[in-house]
């Protein structure tokens, strides 16, 4: 069946560090989308990629889908305490797989 | 515009006794899915409804159950209940199962003693 792995699976930053997060599937994806989840908390849409080599920024953010649609990535530049918290990347039409998850920890 | 509403927010039970969760998705939502969450094995998809119908099912047993009414609202049911059943339960919802995003509700943190 489809897996989708997500790498890291921790990273701590200093804050005003980059962090990127990658998801990749064994199969080719209709879409991906990912999520954030702070602590305690439930996960939360940050955004969808559909298109091949599709790129999308929210702010900080800057999310990547590859060209042969089995990986994606989310980066975040100069991160804040903000950030903090696990992000999913999700892949699925009918059902979600989600990835493993990447937790980041930002160091103030 | 309300969110999706997850109820009982936590709940306590023994080994052995069944558990019903409720769900409310958002106002014209018609697929509902709900997933497990755990430290060790992350989110687990266990299984979507979509009017009413039970369209897709993850890999858990027999003791989870779900069903789906006529407003949308869904329900899901665990039957003796195991030690390892403890975990958040996240319902979601969605306008229908075609790939749009879906919503999750705050989550029902079950603990089985």
């Amino acid at each position: 069946g489809q897996q989708v792995m997500q790498i890291p699976q921790y990273q701590h930053v200093q804050e005003g560090e980059d962090f990127t997060t990658y998801c990749n599937s064994s199969t080719t994806l209709s879409n991906i989308q990912w999520y954030k989840q702070r602590p305690g908390g439930h996960p939360v849409f940050l955004i969808q990629l559909v298109k091949s080599g599709e790129v999308k920024k929210q702010k900080r953010l800057t999310f990547q889908f590859g060209e042969a649609k089995k990986n994606s990535s989310l980066h975040i530049t100069a991160t804040q305490t903000t950030d903090v918290g696990t992000y999913f990347c999700a892949a699925g039409t009918y059902k979600y797989i989600f990835g493993t998850g990447t937790r980041l920890k930002v160091l103030a | 515009k309300a969110g999706v509403t997850q109820t009982p927010r936590y709940l306590i039970k023994t080994r052995g006794q069944q558990v019903t969760l409720s769900c409310s998705p958002i106002s014209g939502h018609r697929s509902v899915s709900w997933y497990q969450q755990t430290p060790g094995q992350g989110l687990q998809f266990l299984f979507e409804y979509f009017s009413e119908t039970q369209r897709n099912k993850g890999n858990f047993p027999g003791r989870f159950s779900g069903r789906q009414f006529s407003n949308s609202r869904s329900e899901m049911n665990v039957s003796t209940l195991e030690l390892g059943d403890s975990a958040l339960y996240l319902c979601a919802s969605s306008l229908d199962s075609s790939g749009n995003t879906i919503y999750f509700g705050e989550g029902s943190w079950l603990t089985v003693v």
